[in-house]
Parts: structure tokens; sequence; C-alpha cells
């Protein structure tokens, strides 16, 4: 069966320092790989998904980026955090055959002080 | 207009009672739709996908307007363990196709002894 990981679980980092969070999927192959932020009581902005190595589509202009070094593993990162990067931060997963639908992993709450 | 618009709730019913909410998409060529339940500081996880004949598991209804563009989500008996945050997601590309998922804010329902 399918598993995804993601670490660390919480995070609290200085405003300014680097960010790389980490997200590995087991189980399948070449599958869709999505980086989702909430913030606080809010809903899923979607930051980048990959559809295959090396091959990164970003949605929203940022402080952030995403790299795909390897098939089943995705890390998101950051040079300079801001304050403004506070928020709870989803790694997901898909396959397109058939209805393509996402399982996430447990998520990382990052908190920016 | 957004993508993808719930109301944001707060659900406040008793234990046992009926209740349904909905979702409104804006992309007529949606091809995917899905509720997930999402408990507080925890990730979304997958509850049912909706189908265009409506579809049921258990004590959970979801139905598909194409026409009008919403789907609904019915849970009936409710218990107190159905409180949670249930968001509305649509796939508004050909199914096969690699993109985006879009999800809405969430529908916040708690359910009171």
């Amino acid at each position: 069966s399918q598993t995804i990981h993601q670490w660390p679980a919480t995070l609290v980092q200085p405003v300014g320092s680097p960010l790389s969070l980490e997200c590995t999927v087991e189980g399948t192959s070449n599958p869709n790989l999505y980086w989702y932020r909430q913030a606080a009581g809010r809903g899923l902005q979607l930051l980048f998904y990959s559809v295959g190595i090396g091959q990164i589509s970003s949605e929203v202009p940022q402080n952030l980026s995403a790299s795909r070094p390897q098939d089943r593993q995705f890390i998101l990162s950051s040079k300079k955090l801001l304050l403004s990067d506070s928020g709870f931060y989803l790694c997901a997963w898909s396959v397109t055959r058939g209805v393509e639908k996402l399982f996430f992993g447990s998520g990382t709450q990052l908190s920016v002080l | 207009r957004k993508e993808v618009e719930q109301d944001p709730g707060p659900f406040n019913v008793p234990e046992g009672a009926t209740v349904a909410f909905n979702c409104t998409y804006s992309n007529s060529a949606s091809q995917s739709f899905f509720w997930y339940r999402q408990d507080c500081r925890k990730e979304p996880k997958l509850l049912m996908s909706v189908y265009s004949s409506g579809n049921e598991d258990g004590r959970f209804t979801a139905q598909l307007n194409r026409a009008s563009q919403y789907i609904s989500l019915l849970i009936r008996d409710s218990k107190l363990s159905d409180s949670a945050t249930y968001l509305c997601v649509v796939k508004p590309f050909p199914a096969g196709s690699a993109s985006k998922i879009i999800f809405g804010s969430g529908t916040r329902l708690s359910i009171r002894p």
C-alpha cells in the first residue's frame, strides 16, 4: 500500500533563517506531488505541484521554492523565512490512473518568529 | 469569484440530526469532485468521491448538480465524531491530465450532545 511521509511535524524558525521540508512517498511510482499551505482558520493554498522529476509548477509568487530530485521525493525550501511564511504545510500525492485523488502527509506546523 | 466556494459555518447541530451543506464551483468544465474531512491541526482525509448520479456511503450522501454547478454533502444521524471541517474539492481539468486540484475553504461542523 502507498504511504506518504512528511517531516518534521513542528518547526519553529527565526525570521531570515532557511527552511527545508521533505516529503517522500512509498508504494507508487511517478506520482503527482503537491505542496499546500494552510494559514490558521483558512483554506488550503496550492503552492507547487510536480508531475515528474525536475518538473515544478508554481502557483503563487512567494518566498518559497520546491524541488523534486527523485521520483518520490518532494522538497520545499526557503533561503530566508518571513513571518508570513508561518502556517501548516501539507505534502500530498496523487496518480492520474482513473479518478485522481489526493492523499496527504501529516503536515508540518511552521512558526516563524 | 472564487473557483470553489463553501459556507464557512459553523453549523452547530444536535447529535442525531441531519445536516447538509453545499459547495459551488465556477469552472463548468470541472470533472472530478470530492469531499474531504479535516480535524483540527490534522491533514485532510478523503471522505468520498462525488459521482454524477449521486452516491451514498453509510450515513453520508453526496450529490452533484452540473447544471447549477454545485455539490452537496448530507450527513444523517450525526455523531459527535462527525465534528470536523468538511472541504469541497474540485478538479477543473479532464481526469488523467496533470493538473491542480482546488480546495474550498471548508465548512465547520460541530455536533453537540
